[in-house]
């Protein structure tokens, strides 16, 4: 079976601190994404990578940066967190750019 | 601005009821178009997506959607929703010849179904 795995389900970390979210994907897709999902707005892409060490800025990448020094390993990271950044983060990916994005089940992180 | 809109924001139905979800979307050209489904405390499972050839699409759980060029129109359809249908749903469009890093979903509906 597919399996994207998200390290941290849950997370609640202060204003300021530096936050990592990590995405492990076994299907060896070459595409990853990071999505923000915020009630109402359905999901927004915060960034793209299209190999290692490749990536893209998606439509929200203000404030966050990414990783990807191995293939199945996606990261996201929040420099200095801070409470607009309060959401939940999905990561996903997919064998082409047009084919099925398979999701994780999602990291729920609130900065207080 | 290419955008894609899904008019509501919840819907209850009762069990064994027919269901439409409605999706439409502002784009030149035909674009991909995509329906997911998520459950509570789950990531997003893809249940159908159209890129060509006919209109209407089957997906899994018993979904299908049809394609509408003159209304611009991705509608969902299930003829008798199930307990466990009640999840959010969302569209999603890709402009024709363009990849995932341009994927834009809509805002969500979230369906309750009652016993």
């Amino acid at each position: 079976d597919v399996k994207v795995t998200q390290s941290s389900r849950y997370l609640v970390k202060r204003t300021g601190e530096k936050v990592f979210l990590e995405c492990v994907q076994d299907m060896d897709h070459e595409n990853m994404f990071w999505y923000r999902q915020d009630p109402g707005l359905g999901l927004r892409l915060i960034y793209f990578s299209y190999d290692v060490k490749m990536k893209e800025k998606g439509d929200i990448p203000e404030g966050y940066s990414v990783s990807r020094e191995k293939k199945e390993r996606f990261s996201l990271i929040l420099e200095s967190a801070s409470t607009n950044q309060t959401s939940m983060y999905l990561c996903a990916s997919s064998f082409s750019v047009t084919g099925e994005l398979f999701f994780g089940e999602g990291s729920r992180l609130t900065v207080l | 601005a290419q955008s894609v809109t899904q008019p509501d924001i919840h819907i209850t139905v009762s069990e064994g009821a027919s269901l439409e979800l409605r999706c439409n979307y502002s784009y030149g050209a035909t674009p991909y178009l995509f329906w997911y489904v998520q459950s509570p405390g789950q990531g997003l499972q893809l249940l159908l997506k159209y890129f060509s050839g006919d209109t209407l699409v089957q997906g899994i759980k018993g979904f299908e959607a049809e394609f509408k060029r003159s209304q611009s129109s991705f509608n969902l359809r299930k003829p008798s929703v199930h307990w466990s249908d009640a999840a959010e749903y969302f569209c999603a469009v890709v402009p024709y010849s363009g990849g995932y890093n341009k994927l834009i979903f809509g805002a969500g509906t979230r369906l309750a179904v009652h016993p």
